[in-house]
């Protein structure tokens, strides 16, 4: 069981846009602005997609938006596309002793 | 072309050892912070340890109990993961990835495509 908890599946239709949550508490996702996105075909390594919760590193397109409100995280995938058919995880900072995070992933299906 | 590469996966029984190892290309490897990361079989991402640029500092999961070590040498660009006392839930891809320039702890920037290993009598 995560300590971040994600939805399991989500589905939306090409060209639409979906949000993926990833709720945490007050002493990770609450207490900082380390929290990252990742992309993950199947057989294939992660891919960084956020950081900091809403920054983009290079090359990754701008069809990919992230947020947090208090304790919770979203990752906003706008016009979606069949190659964004993938799992997506969320990661966040969890201080010194358990450091790193994960969501337990969510499958996106495009329809 | 940026390259991590994971090694010396395989099969061990459990109680054993086993070390991994990361080689990298492509970039300077001894001004970036590396860390491993596992995923089981079908299920999700776990953090496993940190290693800074110059090794001075070494960051572990507490969830491993002091079984797993992280080392490098970076005259051979290359991480080490030393793994001891294996147990059946230590069955996993291991990854070592590059901690980004910005992002902090969260941000894994470059991955290699993992190293299985398979804990089974």
């Amino acid at each position: 069981q995560s300590v971040l908890t994600q939805p399991a599946s989500l589905s939306g239709y090409y060209g639409q846009t979906i949000t993926i949550s990833c709720t945490g508490s007050r002493g990770n996702i609450g207490a900082s602005n380390y929290v990252s996105w990742y992309q993950q075909h199947p057989g294939k390594a992660p891919k960084f997609i956020i950081y900091d919760v809403d920054k983009r590193p290079s090359g990754v397109s701008d069809r990919f938006s992230g947020s947090k409100s208090d304790e919770t995280a979203s990752l906003t995938i706008s016009g979606l596309q069949v190659e964004d058919e993938a799992d997506y995880y969320c990661c966040a900072y969890a201080g010194s002793g358990t450091f790193v995070i994960f969501g337990g992933g969510t499958k996106l299906t495009v329809l | 072309q940026v390259q991590l590469v994971e090694s010396g996966g395989g099969v061990v029984q459990p109680g054993g050892s086993l070390s991994l190892s990361c080689a990298a290309s492509g970039f300077t490897f001894n001004n970036v912070g590396i860390h491993w990361l596992r995923q089981a079989p079908g299920k999700g991402l776990e953090w496993v340890a940190f290693l800074n640029w110059d090794g001075s500092n070494k960051y572990h999961a507490d969830s491993l109990k002091g079984r797993f070590a992280v080392s490098r040498d970076n005259s051979r660009d290359a991480l080490s993961l030393q793994m001891s006392s294996l147990t059946i839930e230590d069955t996993a891809l291991y990854y070592c990835a590059t901690q980004a320039t910005r992002g902090g702890w969260t941000a894994f920037d470059r991955w290699g495509q993992g190293t299985l290993v398979t804990v089974s009598s």
